[in-house]
Formats: structure tokens, sequence, C-alpha cells
């Protein structure tokens, strides 16, 4: 079954702690993006990554870490320094370039600080 | 000013009604652009890509300005399953597939 799948659902921090949200895909498309979502704020974009190996920061990429060892795998740390990172994260990807820019989300971790 | 901007709504209209929504964007370079509908706590998901020409699926009617800088949504025959958030997503030229997400339109049909 095709698809992308982010775990866990929901995820609790305490203050100080890294966490590492995970999102894999089996589309075997090359782009991967993380993004974070605030209430009554439009998608922020924290790191994308074009093909294995490589990533680039986005607009909020402060107190965040990833890697693309994988083509199928993007992880995302949220490190002790990331001063509010209580939010709704979501991973999507799309087809790499030539595409249509058309991009696909997984269902999403919510992740509370404590 | 923010780079999509959109009437954060709630739109409340009944069943059968007509709505629709305008989006505008602050980069006139920008190359492509989609309507996303996303529900309570849930992720975005592709409604339509906005062409040039205009495009239509069933109910649903996208239209782009490019002079103006600004989409629009077209919602005909309201349906209840219709209420969600409506996002105008702008992608900027040579901006490597990077989306631009407004912050939503929120559209509540009721009986």
């Amino acid at each position: 079954d095709g698809g992308i799948t982010q775990s866990p659902k929901y995820l609790f921090r305490k203050e100080g702690q890294n966490v590492t949200l995970s999102c894999e895909q089996n589309l075997n498309h090359d782009a991967m993006y993380w993004y974070r979502q605030d209430p009554g704020q439009g998608l922020r974009l924290i790191y994308y990554s074009q093909i294995v190996n490589d990533f680039q920061k986005g607009d909020i990429a402060e107190g965040y870490s990833v890697s693309r060892e994988k083509k199928e795998s993007f992880p995302l740390t949220v490190t002790s320094a990331q001063k509010n990172p209580t939010a709704f994260y979501l991973c999507a990807v799309n087809q790499g370039a030539g595409s249509y820019n058309e991009q696909f989300f997984g269902p999403g971790t919510r992740l509370t600080v404590l | 000013r923010k780079e999509v901007e959109q009437d954060p709504g709630p739109f409340n209209v009944p069943e059968g009604a007509t709505v629709a929504f305008n989006c505008t964007y602050s980069n006139s370079a920008s190359q492509s652009f989609f309507w996303y509908r996303q529900d309570c706590r849930k992720e975005p998901k592709l409604l339509m890509s906005v062409y040039s020409s205009g495009n239509e699926d069933g109910r649903f009617t996208a239209q782009l300005n490019r002079a103006s800088q600004y989409i629009s949504l077209l919602i005909r025959d309201s349906k209840l399953s219709d209420s969600a958030t409506y996002l105008c997503v702008v992608t900027p030229f040579g901006g490597y597939n990077k989306l631009i997400f407004g912050a939503g339109t929120r559209l509540a049909v009721h009986p």
C-alpha cells in the first residue's frame, strides 16, 4: 500500500529533551519536506531534501536537524534549542524536479512540550 | 505583507449554496498555484491545481488572475462534507518545489 507514514501520531516531550519524528515513504519520490503548523498560521517550511544525502534549510530551521540517508526516510529531530516546539509537524513528498510541484502530506505528528 | 493572504472566515453557508474564496499573493513571479483542503486536525490534501486558463473539477472551479495576483475557488451546491479549511498555496519562481501556504479560509456548511 503506497503512501507516507509518520510516527508517532502524538508525542510528548519534556523541556530540554531532543525528540525525533519519523517520516517514511514508499512512493519512490525524490523530494521530501518538513513543515510545522501552528494554530491560525500557514504551514512553514523547516527543511527539505531533493536527493539522498542532501538537504537544505527552510524558513524556520533553527532548533531542528534532519538526515537523508535513504530515499525512503527523512527523520526530523527537534532539539532542546527549539524554543517553542509545540506544533503539528507534517512531512510531505513530491516527485522532484520536472514535476508540477504538487506535494502530498503524511498524517502528521502532534508534538507537545510538557 | 504576507506572501499569501486569505480571509480566515469562517464562511457559514447553508447546504446548496455557492461560495467563493479569494487569495492574493505578493510575488508576481510565482509559477504554480494550488488549493488544498484541510480537515480539523488532519493533514492538508490537494484539492486542485490552478492553471492559467482556469480549471473545473465537478462542483469546484479555480481561477487565476496573474495581472491582479489572486486566485479564487468557487464551490457550487455546497455539501456538509465540504466543511473544512481551504489553503491557498503558491510556488515562487525557481523555488525548487518550495510551497508558500496561506493561513487558510474556514468553511462551515450547515443543514
